[in-house]
């Protein structure tokens, strides 16, 4: 079995600081994880993937994410927040044996300018 | 290529009443999902296709609920006789297996059912 965990609701940050969104998975196997974000009433944008490598993966506008198998996690960062990142940002992962997507609840961010 | 297709984007139908929802994938993609999102919830999965062949129904699926993919290419949801808690987003998403690793899963815009 395959699921995600994101512990935060609501993440509020202000614009130009720092934003971390957390994200928790467990899987049998090794994971493929994702991020994507949602729009309101839009579909979910792909922002970035671990699969293999590099435990540090660039994705788009300006996101990255920590792979930490040992702590089993996927933190997606931002260096600086815009306020245009306020979103819904969902984590994801796949078992490498698996074919369908198991989803986190979700992480509202709010950016304040 | 224009992505994965979804329509209506919105639909408002009386308790009772049957819909219907199409997805057309990425061409080239031979995989294709349904999910279902609540207010405040992540995506759940509904089913799976590999071209034509329904693969997997998850138990949210209940008996009202059918999906097909005739020749492989766009799928239909069918909900039958709705209800107020059939209300959600519906989500359709395409990968060609084998590739999700480099290329992902792409999801569409989703249709929107209120059940009133």
């Amino acid at each position: 079995a395959q699921s995600v965990a994101q512990p935060e609701d609501q993440v509020n940050v202000a614009e130009g600081n720092p934003l971390t969104v957390k994200c928790t998975y467990s899987v049998s196997g090794n994971p493929y994880l994702f991020w994507y974000v949602q729009y309101p009433n839009r579909g979910l944008q792909f922002l970035l993937k671990y699969i293999t490598g590099d435990n540090l993966v660039k994705g788009s506008y300006g996101f990255e994410a920590e792979f930490n198998k040992s702590q089993t996690s996927f933190h997606l960062k931002k260096p600086s927040a815009l306020v245009s990142d306020s979103a819904l940002y969902f984590c994801a992962v796949r078992d490498m044996g698996d074919y369908k997507l198991s989803f986190g609840a979700g992480t509202t961010v709010t950016v304040r300018a | 290529d224009t992505g994965v297709s979804q329509d209506p984007r919105h639909k408002i139908t009386k308790r009772g009443q049957n819909v219907t929802f199409r997805c057309d994938p990425i061409s080239e993609h031979n995989r294709l999902y349904w999910y279902r999102q609540t207010l405040g919830q992540g995506p759940e999965f509904l089913t799976y296709f590999q071209n034509e062949a329904q693969l997997e129904k998850s138990r949210l699926l209940s008996d009202r609920f059918s999906a097909e993919r005739p020749k492989g290419s766009f799928s239909t949801l069918e909900i039958q006789r709705t209800e107020q808690g059939d209300s959600a987003m519906y989500l359709c998403a395409s990968s060609l297996s084998g590739a999700e690793a480099n290329y992902g899963y792409t999801f569409g815009s989703g249709t929107r059912l209120t059940v009133v």
